[in-house]
């Protein structure tokens, strides 16, 4: 059973530019959460949606970035126009129903964003 | 909002010495905490966790944490540790579907 899959690993980008960053959660698990941890930070929650809805947004950024996890296929972080400010690490994580104490959260290998 | 504050940035240690790897949290519920550990290249990978009962929970590679009530801690400790322990340390408790982590704590172990 392979574990949450992210890619790519590495990512680089020119400001303006935009990233796509995937993510393939565990099998059985429809619920899917990103996490970005900037430099010298530790993770920060970003979004939680399970299949075709988004649950809570409420660490994305207002503006340049968007998420989705469609019916089929991986989960989908986009940000557009980037700048040297979204530099960071990009965690997935994934779990069999709504994550809480008693529901362990399985995270990926994340994506480190660059932006030149 | 929960906050978790990992008090020492890097520690750097020679293999076989003991380790202490410190975490406060502020909470004034009940609290779920956990420890991660992202070796270099690599995603978080769950330590440990302290959910209820025993207060010193252990993992299976020699480390363990005592949750302090009182003193609203969660230290990690290993009495000797091996040049494979490398890595960063998060410290992290659960706020329902969120994780709320520490900023982390590098752990450099010298031969």
């Amino acid at each position: 059973n392979a574990g949450v899959m992210q890619n790519p690993r590495h990512l680089v980008r020119r400001r303006g530019q935009e990233a796509r960053l995937r993510c393939s959660p565990m099998k059985g698990h429809s619920h899917v959460y990103w996490y970005r941890q900037l430099p010298e930070e530790g993770l920060k929650f970003m979004v939680y949606l399970q299949k075709e809805n988004i649950i809570d947004e409420s660490g994305m950024p207002k503006e340049r970035f968007s998420a989705e996890f469609p019916k089929e296929g991986p989960s989908i972080l986009r940000i557009q126009q980037v700048v040297r400010g979204d530099s960071a690490a990009y965690f997935c994580a994934s779990s069999p129903r709504e994550a809480a104490a008693k529901v362990e959260t399985f995270f990926g290998q994340g994506t480190r964003l660059t932006v030149v | 909002a929960q906050s978790v504050t990992q008090l020492d940035s890097q520690v750097p240690v020679f293999e076989e010495a003991p380790v202490e790897l410190r975490c406060n949290y502020s909470s004034s519920v009940s609290v779920y905490l956990f420890w991660y550990v992202q070796y270099p290249n690599q995603g978080l990978q769950l330590l440990l966790k302290y959910l209820s009962g025993s207060t010193l929970v252990e993992s299976i590679n020699g480390f363990e944490a005592e949750f302090n009530k009182s003193q609203t801690s969660f230290h990690l400790r290993k009495p000797s540790v091996h040049i494979s322990d490398t890595a960063e340390y998060f410290c992290a408790v659960s706020e329902g579907f969120k994780t709320i982590f520490g900023a982390g704590t590098r752990l450099f172990v010298k031969a």
